[in-house]
C-alpha cells in the first residue's frame, strides 16, 4: 500500500513570511498526525485529527500555526508568520489503529 | 502526563557486536511502547511495539525488546549490529486506551557503527 505523502520535501523561508506544508494519509486511516522534530529531539505531536475534526491541539502554537482536515482526508498545516525558532523537520502521520506510520517529513529552515 | 527519557544520546558499536539501547518511561498504568528508527532524511519507520501479553517483543530487522514494568523500561537489543543499522532510535510511549493516541517520544539515540 502507498504510504503517507508530504510535500514539499525541503522549504526556506524568510522569518515573518508564511508557509504551508501538505500531507495526504494511508487511504483509509481516520487519525492524521502533524509532528514537529527540532534538530536534535524527537519528535513532538503539534495536532490529532480523527476524521475532519481536532482530537488534540493543546500543544499548537495557534497565534501563528493552523491547520486543516479536509473532508478527512488531506491535511495542510499553516505557519503564518514563521520565526527563527520554527525550523525543524514537520512529520506527518496516520493511523487506523493504534499504528502510526511516518511520512518523509518537510524540513523547513527560516532565514 | 506520559514521558520517556532515553539516557544515551549516542553510542558507538563495532558491526558484529551487541546492542542495547534504553528507555525509561512515565505512565501511571501499563503503556503503548513502541520503539521507531530514523535514517537520514527519512521518517520514521516502527521497529517493535508492546501493548500486552508477553514482556519479549521482536520486532524486524532483528530487533527485539523487553518490557520490564519493575524498572519502567523498555530496552531495545540487537544480538549482532549490522552497518546499516547506524541510524537515530526513538522510544516512545502512548496512552492505552485501546485506540489510536498520541506519541509521547524520548530525545533519541544516535548509534554509529564502526567497521
Amino acid at each position: 500500500e502507498a504510504g503517507v505523502a508530504q510535500s514539499p520535501r525541503y522549504k526556506i523561508i524568510e522569518k515573518r513570511q508564511s508557509v504551508a506544508f501538505w500531507c495526504n494519509p494511508i487511504s483509509g486511516h481516520a487519525t492524521l498526525y502533524w509532528y514537529q522534530q527540532i534538530l536534535g529531539q524527537g519528535p513532538k505531536l503539534l495536532i490529532q485529527f480523527q476524521n475532519n475534526g481536532v482530537v488534540d491541539d493543546s500543544q499548537l502554537p495557534k497565534d501563528r500555526f493552523s491547520a486543516e482536515r479536509l473532508k478527512g482526508v488531506d491535511s495542510t498545516l499553516k505557519i503564518q508568520p514563521a520565526k527563527l525558532e520554527d525550523s525543524a523537520v514537520y512529520l506527518c502521520a496516520s493511523s487506523a489503529r493504534t499504528e502510526a506510520f511516518f511520512g518523509q517529513g518537510t524540513r523547513l529552515t527560516v532565514v | 502526563a506520559q514521558s520517556v527519557t532515553q539516557p544515551d544520546i549516542h553510542i558507538t558499536v563495532s558491526e558484529g557486536a551487541s546492542l542495547e539501547l534504553r528507555c525509561n518511561y512515565s505512565y501511571g498504568a501499563t503503556p503503548y511502547l513502541f520503539w521507531y528508527v530514523q535514517s537520514p532524511g527519512q521518517g520514521l519507520q516502527l521497529l517493535l511495539k508492546y501493548f500486552s501479553g508477553d514482556t519479549l517483543v521482536q520486532g524486524i530487522k532483528g530487533f527485539e525488546a523487553e518490557f520490564k514494568r519493575s524498572q519502567s523500561s523498555f530496552n531495545l537489543r540487537k544480538p549482532s549490529v549490522h552497518w546499516s543499522d547506524a541510524a537515530e532510535y526513538f522510544c516512545a510511549v502512548a496512552a492505552n486506551t485501546g485506540t489510536a493516541s498520541k506519541l509521547t517520544f524520548g530525545t533519541g539515540t544516535r548509534l554509529q557503527v564502526t567497521l
